[in-house]
């Protein structure tokens, strides 16, 4: 059982939004920066987001984080079918001195 | 351009041990953070261990006392030595490299992960 918690699938359909919610404690997300990992299928993740709201070079700005209190979210913007992909959350754990993961949430493109 | 391209997996017997590598280029191992990340097949991700730029090393709890985490300078690699390994740690083992700061500890690079299959 992963510290963060993820819905494990989400869709929607071409041209919509999603979200993505991320929870975790004040150990983790209530106080540390938040990071986000796309993952296609068959490949490494990648960094999306990153510090809960700041975009690497060469990411669209479709793509979104926010966070408020223990919980993150991502948001992704005029949904593509090469958006589908396992999307993770992670941050540090203070408690636990350690990196932690969400379970991570499946995105569908209907 | 910034590259990690790991190699050493394979299929190891329970209680065995096998060495993985991840060799970097388009920039300095032994002045940045270096991490692996692990996934069992079908799961999420897994932080395994880090080993900071001043050489000091920290590991998951799952891991503690069976791996570790090293780096020849002069190869400009990164390596996990894995012993007593058990059928839980199957699993693709991706190298990255850590961001680290005050408050935060995310990867900006990613390697394209090396499996590791541990049965008898």
């Amino acid at each position: 059982q992963s510290v963060l918690t993820q819905p494990p699938s989400v869709s929607a359909a071409p041209g919509q939004k999603v979200t993505v919610s991320c929870s975790g404690s004040s150990s983790n997300i209530g106080n540390n920066y938040v990071s986000w990992y796309q993952q296609l299928p068959g490949t490494a993740p990648k960094l999306l987001i990153y510090d809960n709201n700041q975009r690497p070079s060469g990411i669209p700005d479709r793509f979104s984080g926010s966070k408020s209190g223990t919980s993150a979210t991502l948001g992704i913007t005029g949904l593509q079918t090469g958006d589908e992909a396992s999307y993770y959350c992670g941050t540090w754990d203070s408690s636990l001195s350690a990196v932690v993961f969400g379970g991570g949430t499946k995105l569908t493109v209907l | 351009e910034v590259q990690l391209v790991e190699s050493g997996g394979g299929f190891v017997q329970p209680g065995g041990s096998l060495r993985v590598s991840c060799a970097a280029s388009g920039f300095t191992v032994s002045s940045n953070y270096m991490s692996w990340v692990r996934q069992a097949p079908g799961k999420g991700l897994e932080w395994v261990s880090v080993i900071y730029s001043g050489g000091s090393t920290y590991y998951a709890d799952s891991v503690k006392g069976r791996f570790t985490i090293s780096r020849d300078n002069s190869k400009n690699t990164l390596y996990l030595q894995m012993n007593s390994l058990r059928a839980e740690d199957t699993a693709v083992y991706y190298c990255a490299r850590p961001v680290i700061s005050r408050r935060a500890f995310y990867f900006d690079y990613w390697g394209q992960g090396t499996l590791v299959t541990v049965s008898s």
